[in-house]
């Protein structure tokens, strides 16, 4: 049972474009929503989350907006840089602090 | 400060041999996981360690995997015997008590079975 869902596995962009990742979640328990990094032979780095009570939260080039009614997340990433290539993960955690991830989405940033 | 360390980053190994890996987490992380990442997939909890005690060990294959972390520092996760489904990349990742919600995550071991 797939709690959390990332239903785009691939998205491409243009470098200084707007990128756009989409997370949908089915577990009302979930109070805290993270998207991690990751660059082939490495592991998942984190680079940003959200708290339930928030609707946005932004840091430099990232911003991840929360949908609690519509229980969907995005990242959104701008300007699009080379270096963003990646997989993206989403992922979602309750009061036990156990992640629950989506199957990742991955960005390739075209110069 | 220094990340997650794992080790060995890359095991081929045939079906029904034994294999363990060992990860040493982030310096004073209280919780350790691990997780199993199929290709194409996300990462999957298999267990999670509080200093030396399981907290969680629901979606680990007890049959053949087994996990240990003596004294609450590094760990082991061992398969034995593998199967073909096993191949997988195992990640390692630690947090600590007050950010409790950011896992770090180390390399990996990337597990071919044939």
């Amino acid at each position: 049972d797939q709690q959390v869902k990332q239903n785009s596995p691939s998205l491409s962009v243009q470098e200084g474009r707007i990128s756009i990742l989409n997370c949908d979640y089915t577990n009302s328990m979930f109070d805290y929503f993270l998207w991690y990094k990751k660059y082939p032979a490495e592991g998942p780095t984190f680079l940003i989350s959200i708290s339930s009570i928030k609707d946005k939260n932004e840091d430099g080039r990232f911003t991840v907006f929360l949908n609690k009614s519509a229980k969907h997340l995005s990242l959104h990433i701008v300007p699009s840089q080379p270096g963003d290539s990646a997989v993206y993960f989403c992922a979602a955690s309750g009061e036990d602090y156990k992640l629950s991830f989506g199957a990742g989405t991955t960005v390739t940033v075209r110069a | 400060e220094a990340g997650v360390a794992q080790s060995p980053r890359y095991k081929i190994i045939e079906k029904r041999q034994s294999v363990a890996f060992w990860c040493n987490p982030i310096s004073g992380h209280a919780t350790l996981y691990w997780y199993q990442q199929i290709l194409g997939q996300g990462p999957k909890l298999l267990i999670q360690f509080q200093n030396n005690g399981v907290v969680d060990d629901s979606q680990l294959p007890k049959d053949r995997f087994s996990a240990e972390r003596l004294k609450g520092v590094d760990s082991t996760l061992k398969i034995q015997p593998a199967k073909l489904e096993d191949s997988a990349v195992y990640l390692c990742a630690s947090s600590s008590l007050a950010g409790a919600y950011e896992q770090y995550f180390g390399p990996g071991t990337r597990l071919t079975v044939t």
